[in-house]
């Protein structure tokens, strides 16, 4: 089955800085990569996502890239704000089926005032 | 639109004691999902369904059965509950057609088995 994994469990970044999360995947068949921010007690919810044939994704702030070669794919978030502090799950789909969707641990992110 | 609801929002339960979660989505999804979520280890897929009258078996089905009678509903079973169920389970939802995969998530039912 698929495995994903994502790096860092917990980052911290100053305001208006910029942080990145990693997730590697297993399965060279996934072909669907969605990120997910959950706030504490809240539903996860989706923040962006990126399909196979797509190198790169941007909305406003926030860009998912995609490196299928390497089996890697990352969420850059520009100009953080306190806002942003969430915990963060990537997913990739299980073998070419969006709709089966295999999570990373997540990663807590804090933006420091 | 509410969206994915989920019944109940907290239950403690006792070691082999029995209970049914609820979902329900008002938006005409065809695909429907149980998650499990535990600290640090994101969140796992129970089952799932494609359809009305159709299961499936995801990532983590042991101990669970489910059953989608009516579209809009999903339940999740558990006939003897044991500690280790003791954890966030999560529904979600999505379209079957399109562009679009985007899963849709309720709020989540807390289980504590003591």
């Amino acid at each position: 089955g698929e495995n994903v994994e994502q790096h860092p469990s917990t980052l911290s970044v100053q305001e208006g800085d910029s942080a990145v999360i990693k997730c590697t995947y297993s399965d060279s068949a996934s072909n669907y990569f969605p990120w997910y921010k959950q706030e504490l007690g809240k539903r996860p919810q989706l923040i962006i996502d990126i399909r196979s044939n797509v190198g790169e994704k941007k909305d406003q702030r926030i860009a998912v890239t995609l490196n299928k070669t390497a089996k890697h794919f990352s969420l850059h978030i520009t100009e953080t704000q306190p806002e942003d502090s969430a915990v963060y799950f990537c997913a990739a789909s299980l073998g070419g089926s969006a709709r089966q969707l295999t999570f990373g641990s997540g990663t807590q992110l804090t933006v420091l005032p | 639109n509410a969206g994915v609801t989920q019944t109940p929002k907290f239950r403690v339960l006792k070691t082999g004691q029995s209970m049914t979660l609820l979902c329900a989505q008002d938006m005409n999804h065809e695909y429907m999902y149980w998650y499990r979520q535990d600290p640090g280890m994101g969140l796992r897929l129970i089952h799932y369904s494609v359809g009305e009258g159709t299961t499936a078996k995801g990532e983590v089905p042991d101990g669970y059965n489910v059953s989608r009678l009516k579209k809009q509903n999903f339940l999740l079973g558990l006939e003897s509950a044991a500690p280790s169920q003791t954890s966030v389970y999560f529904c979600a939802s999505s379209y079957s057609f399109g562009s679009t995969d985007t899963q849709y998530f309720g709020p989540g039912t807390r289980l504590t088995v003591l």
